[in-house]
């Protein structure tokens, strides 16, 4: 069975400073994962995701995450955020199968001016 | 434009009378899905399907149908209504075996 434990349920943070979402998962075989952006009222959108390669994966609108295997992380980072990234974001693991997808309870990122 | 579609956007019902969320995408993705959103919970995977004709239950499948006698056509059915299926229903699509475009939503309350 595979689990996502997102660690944050909220985070507040002012405006061009940096932040990171954490993200960490259980699977007894490999995985796939991903970051999906929420903003209100809309559907899920996928930020990332890691398949395979590089550790460090970059996505849509600055956003970046490094797989950790030893640590099972998975965490979001961006240097500089902005108000327009303020949504819910959750992150999701897929086992080697890749038909099941499992997602974090999300986390609220709230930036503030 | 490429989008996944989902109507009703929000529906109000009651206990028992059947009703169907339709779901269509335009991308000609082979991989389709439904879930649902409730808070504190995330998204739950309640069926899945990865071509015309082939489905198969996600997570949460209890109380729900699918079909899929089209590629760009998803819809899910709930049989028989209860008021532990209100919640927010999202569909979504992908050339990948997961899901990259998600469909508006649907707030669906059972009284």
């Amino acid at each position: 069975a595979q689990s996502v434990t997102q660690l944050d349920s909220q985070v507040p943070v002012f405006e061009e400073a940096p932040v990171e979402l954490r993200c960490n998962y259980s699977s007894s075989v490999s995985v796939y994962l991903f970051w999906y952006v929420q903003y209100p009222n809309q559907g899920l959108q996928l930020l990332l995701k890691y398949l395979s390669g590089s550790t460090l994966v970059k996505g849509i609108n600055g956003f970046e995450a490094e797989f950790n295997k030893s640590q099972t992380s998975f965490h979001l980072r961006k240097p500089s955020v902005h108000i327009s990234d303020t949504a819910e974001y959750f992150c999701a693991v897929s086992s080697g199968s890749a038909r099941q997808l499992t997602f974090g309870s999300g986390t609220q990122l709230t930036v503030l001016p | 434009e490429a989008q996944v579609t989902q109507n009703p956007r929000y529906l109000i019902t009651v206990t028992g009378k059947k009703l169907t969320v339709t779901c269509s995408q335009n991308m000609n993705h082979e991989y389709m899905s439904w879930y649902r959103q409730d808070p504190g919970l995330g998204l739950r995977q309640i069926y899945y399907s990865m071509n015309v004709e082939v489905t198969d239950k996600g997570d949460v499948p209890e109380g729900y149908k699918v079909s899929r006698k089209e590629k760009r056509n998803f819809p899910l059915i709930l049989e028989s209504p209860s008021p532990n299926q209100t919640s927010l229903y999202f569909c979504a699509s992908s050339s990948l075996q997961v899901p990259e475009f998600f469909g508006p939503g649907t707030r669906l309350t059972v009284l």
